[in-house]
């Protein structure tokens, strides 16, 4: 149990193009999700925070207008990379949780997608 | 500023042995603390989650747990090559963040 997906695992586009990221819980309803982003040879960077029909937190320095969260459905959290740029280029991951309280606030995590941006 | 602590490694580790790994916490009033294991490219896989002072065993892997210390441990028994990883603590704070540590790269020696 607790699998999480996302799609696709791996995209190229050119630059001032944007690209949809799914992040599904297949197993599992999703009270939260996060979008994290991780560059080479460094740590998980949390960019937001999703709840189901809320509007997400984002982190500080984290572009609300470039990286659009929404959070449809207790399984499905999708993040678009509007008008991507090289720079952007990055290991986005996703994971969900059931609920906040113990036992329910693991975070499972999705397999990644690996943008990069001509 | 809440932190979490590892040691960056790498540890090696020979086959069979016990590996240990450490973590320590900043904020005291953490309740919910979970150990990662991200192989090389991959995105995290949970291995254990603790929430009480005390020892907690799946399979190979025992996670300690000491509140009054603030400090988290991960035993590996039996560690394998496909051990070899790094792994990650992390504890989550008010707002159902995970705070992370840097990461412990493990290396497990045939």
């Amino acid at each position: 149990g607790a699998v999480v997906s996302q799609h696709p695992s791996r995209v190229i586009c050119k630059s001032g193009t944007s690209v949809k990221i799914e992040c599904r819980s297949l197993d599992f309803q999703a009270t939260t999700m996060f979008w994290y982003r991780q560059f080479p040879k460094q740590s998980l960077m949390l960019m937001a925070t999703s709840n189901e029909g809320s509007k997400a937190t984002y982190e500080q320095g984290v572009e609300k207008d470039k990286f659009l969260i929404n959070h449809a459905s207790l399984t499905l959290s999708t993040l678009t990379v509007t008008s991507a740029h090289p720079e952007d280029s990055s290991f986005y991951i996703c994971s969900a949780m059931r609920g906040p309280q113990p036992a329910y606030n693991e975070q499972f995590f999705g397999p990644g997608t690996r943008l990069t941006v001509l | 500023q809440k932190e979490v602590e590892q040691n960056s490694g790498p540890l090696s580790v020979p086959e069979g042995a016990i590996a240990s790994l450490n973590c320590t916490y900043s904020d005291r009033v953490s309740q919910s603390f979970f150990w990662y294991r991200q192989y090389s490219g991959k995105s995290p896989e949970l291995i254990m989650s603790i929430y009480s002072n005390g020892d907690k065993e799946d399979g190979r892997f025992t996670a300690q747990l000491n509140k009054a210390s603030q400090y988290v441990s991960l035993l590996i028994r039996d560690s394998q090559p496909s051990d070899s990883a790094t792994y990650l603590c992390a504890v989550m704070d008010s707002n159902y963040q995970l705070i992370w540590g840097a990461g412990t790269k493990l290396i497990i020696k045939p």
